[in-house]
């Protein structure tokens, strides 16, 4: 079966700092990937999303970016965190039979504080 | 551009009793799917029902269905016999379909919190 974990859970960072988020897809190939980040009461944005290795479409211009150096591998970074940064990420994917229905698996979110 | 609105922030239900969220959504394409998520304490993604633009039938799956108005771009979900575990927020999504397979953006609303009260 297929599982998705990212990593870390939960993370606390002072202004200026740099990010790493991970998320890793286990059981699929060549799935798509996503992350999506949800602000304190409110809906989830799409940040990034990836069809295939090296390949991201970025929906929202920020001081964040992704990369795909594997094809079941994820990572969200940032140079240096700005406070507005703040949030909850999530990681997901869709790939094999789920993919002809749009259907996303999401993983379990990392919540990110800047202070 | 593709929208979707959940226009209630938050509602409330008593434990076994049926409460229906509303979401609505904006496109000009006529093949897409409709999703509603559930986002508990856990704070875990998880599906609670999907539904085909192109099926004219209602999708259900046990307790929780949907009255889709593909005319009234319309969309709510309701959930009979309301369980404490249903407490959570839900999210209405929506995902265009092209020739070949589902597109590749899932685009959310802003969730209703749903509490159920004992």
């Amino acid at each position: 079966s297929q599982t998705i974990h990212q990593w870390p859970a939960t993370l606390v960072q002072p202004v200026g700092s740099p990010l790493s988020l991970e998320c890793t897809v286990e059981g699929t190939s060549n799935p798509n990937l996503y992350w999506y980040r949800q602000a304190a009461g409110r809906g989830l944005q799409l940040l990034f999303y990836s069809v295939g290795i090296g390949q991201i479409s970025s929906e929202v211009p920020q001081n964040l970016s992704a990369s795909r150096p594997q094809d079941r591998q994820f990572i969200l970074s940032s140079k240096k965190l700005l406070l507005s940064d703040s949030g909850f990420y999530l990681c997901a994917w869709r790939g094999g039979m789920a993919g002809l229905t749009g259907e996303l698996f999401f993983g379990e979110g990392s919540r990110l504080t800047v202070l | 551009a593709q929208t979707v609105t959940q226009s209630q922030p938050e509602m409330s239900v008593q434990e076994a009793e049926t409460v229906t969220l509303s979401c609505t959504y904006d496109t000009s394409e006529n093949n897409y799917y409709l999703f509603w998520y559930k986002q508990p304490p856990s704070r875990q993604m998880i599906l609670v029902i999907r539904q085909e633009a192109y099926k004219q039938q209602n999708a259900t799956e046990n307790r929780f269905s949907v009255n889709f108005q593909k005319a009234a771009k319309s969309f709510s979900l309701k959930i009979s016999d309301s369980q404490l575990g249903d407490t959570a927020m839900y999210f209405c999504a929506f995902m265009i379909l092209n020739y070949g397979g589902a597109t590749n953006k899932l685009i959310f609303g802003t969730g209703t919190l749903l509490a159920v009260q004992p």
